[in-house]
């Protein structure tokens, strides 16, 4: 267990619905990042924070996608009007900001679209 | 996104052998290469990493190269275990602190 956690593990939803997924990063990280994994492949980046502030967006990130960082702790991905080709791994990683390198990984949420 | 590529998709060792998983990158102004390694059904968990400005790095049972001349970097793992059976990915962080991870190496380790 490294500390982060994500809700759910597993969803599943029909096409055209809305979902969100949490991240409960390491209380002491400043930086939250998303990633989405298809299998086989490895993590693509999609956005990270820096506290409560969306500091970067991959250009992978269409508008049907937005991430939340509130209060700086938890975080939340939110995908509108899902499409299969979402169906993926979501993870979520934490890091401190002078050890961006060192990212913290929750297990992640599969989502499958129908 | 980078060009961040790995050489072989799959690899089987012995135990007790030792493990070199190769990665290919293209941006020579990556700031950090990292090795990470996930298990099934776990997100990936961070091995060693190396700044760009370093040739090798050591770890317990890994040590990993950079080779900047051929944009190439390596993991060595040391007397491997059963427990080293998983996906390997190589990953580098360009000045937009954006982490781009090639597409992994699965070990299996043969007891």
């Amino acid at each position: 267990d490294t500390g982060v956690s994500q809700d759910p593990r597993h969803k599943i939803t029909k096409r055209g619905q809305n979902v969100t997924f949490r991240c409960d990063p390491i209380s002491e990280h400043n930086r939250l990042y998303w990633y989405r994994q298809t299998l086989g492949q490895g993590p693509e980046f999609l956005t990270y924070f820096q506290n409560e502030a969306q500091l970067e967006k991959s250009r992978l990130l269409s508008d049907r996608f937005s991430a939340e960082r509130p209060k700086g702790s938890f975080s939340t991905l939110e995908i509108q009007r899902t499409e299969q080709g979402d169906s993926a791994m979501y993870l979520c990683a934490s890091s401190r900001t002078n050890t961006k390198n060192i990212q913290y990984f929750g297990a992640g949420t599969r989502l499958s679209v129908l | 996104g980078e060009n961040v590529g790995l050489h072989l998709p799959t690899l089987s060792v012995q135990e007790g052998d030792n493990s070199i998983i190769n990665c290919a990158y293209s941006n020579s102004a990556s700031d950090y290469f990292i090795w990470y390694k996930q298990e099934s059904g776990k997100g990936p968990q961070f091995i060693i990493d190396i700044r760009s400005n370093m040739d090798k790095r050591q770890g317990q049972r890994v040590t990993v190269l950079l080779n900047k001349t051929v944009k190439h970097l390596s993991l060595q793992i040391a007397a491997t275990q059963p427990g080293d059976s998983a996906v390997y990915f190589c990953a580098e962080i360009n000045t937009g602190n954006q982490f781009y991870f090639g597409t992994g190496t699965s070990l299996t380790v043969i007891p």
